[in-house]
Parts: structure tokens; sequence; C-alpha cells
């Protein structure tokens, strides 16, 4: 079975760092892309950035660079979104997905999502 | 940025009625690059449609997607219980990027 497994729910306090995981497993995960979407409480989705495990190449949509970094050990299949100083503003739920480039142009497979907690 | 619009914001329909949900785009796209996912409380999004029309693997024929340049629509030909959910639209251009989304609710 083609799946992604993330990370569990985390709570931290403002300004402390964090890195959240996604293993792939059922395919090969070196040969499609993986991207990070968050979801604000009550609100819609936001394409965060995208990552190829194959070469690591990666792209950041111009509202998440400097903000986020994505990055992945195709060694152990999994890719990871981290921050280096959470502010509240980031308490969301985050999904990695795999996404078929060329073929589809979309994302096939989710995770089940992350729930990040940022409260002092 | 491509910023994608999509209406009405809430639809009140009835099991078994059709449910026609648009996406905009402020500049076109091309066909290949559009796809709408479903999204029900408390689980991830699930793909429906890509490149503008065709069904994912396992979505039920009653979703049907169409449209092109900037003008995209997904169609729900007779509402079951369980498409009661949030349906959003996402294009893949130099950028991604969401619609809003559409609240498809039980009137």
């Amino acid at each position: 079975e083609v799946q992604l497994v993330q990370s569990g729910a985390e709570v931290k306090k403002p300004g402390e760092s964090l890195k959240i995981s996604c293993k792939g497993s059922g395919y090969s995960f070196t040969s499609y892309w993986i991207g990070w979407v968050r979801q604000m409480p009550g609100k819609g989705l936001e394409w965060m950035g995208i990552i190829y495990p194959g070469d690591s190449d990666t792209r950041y949509s111009p509202s998440f660079q400097g903000q986020v970094t994505i990055s992945a050990d195709k060694s152990i299949s999994t890719a990871y979104l981290q921050w280096s100083s959470l502010k509240a503003s980031d308490t969301a739920m985050y999904y990695c997905a795999r996404f078929i480039a060329a073929a589809t142009n979309a994302f096939d497979i989710w995770g089940q999502g992350t729930m990040v907690t940022v409260s002092s | 940025e491509i910023v994608l619009t999509q209406s009405p914001g809430t639809l009140s329909l009835s099991p078994g009625e059709r449910a026609t949900l648009s996406c905009r785009a402020s500049q076109s796209v091309s066909s290949s690059y559009l796809a709408w996912y479903q999204q029900k409380p408390g689980q991830a999004p699930r793909l429906l449609i890509y490149g503008a029309s065709s069904r994912a693997t396992g979505i039920p024929d009653r979703f049907s997607g169409s449209g092109s340049g900037t003008d995209f629509t997904l169609t729900i030909s007779r509402l079951e219980p369980e498409d009661f959910a949030v349906y959003y639209c996402q294009q893949y251009g130099s950028s991604p990027t969401f619609g809003q989304g559409t609240k498809v609710e039980i009137k």
C-alpha cells in the first residue's frame, strides 16, 4: 500500500525549534516529489513547498521562503519540515503529500497530518 | 502568483441534487495543471480530479471536471450523503496555489 505517515502532534512554545517528518512507503520514494501544505484552524489549504528526494531539489512558495526548511533523507524515505523559531501564527495542521509531476500535476497521496500548536 | 477564486463560498443542497462548483483563475492555467480535492472534517484532502477533467483512481463517475483557460468547474451529478464536504481547486504553475474552498452543506 502506498502511504505517507507523519509524525505525531506537537505542542511548542514561541521561539522553540521543531522538525516534523513524513515517511513514505509502498513506492519508490526517490522518484516522486513530496510537498508540504499548511491548514490553519478553520481555514483553507496553503502550499508551502516541495522537494524531490532523489536529488533534494527544493522549491518554496514565496509566502514561506525563509520561514521554514524542507529536507529529505532518501536512505530512510523520509521528508521533513522544520522551523528554527516558532511563532504562535505557526499553529496549524501540516500535511505532506506526494506530487505526481507530468502525469497528473496533483497531490495524489496525503499523509494524515501533523498538528502543531505554538503557545506560551 | 496565480490566484484561484472559488464560488460560491457555501452551497446548500439536498441529497440527490446536482452541485456545480466554480474555480476562476487570475490568469490562464493549463488544463493539465488544474486539480480538485475533497476534504471532510478531521481528514486529509483527497484527490478527485486532475488535468481538469480526469478522475483519480477510485473516484465515482458522479464527479466530473471541465473547463479551460481561467474558468473551471467541478460537477457532482447527484449528491450522496458522503459528498457533503469542502472542495478545493489547485493549480500547478511556477508556484502551486489552492482556491479558498467551497463548502457543500446539507440543506
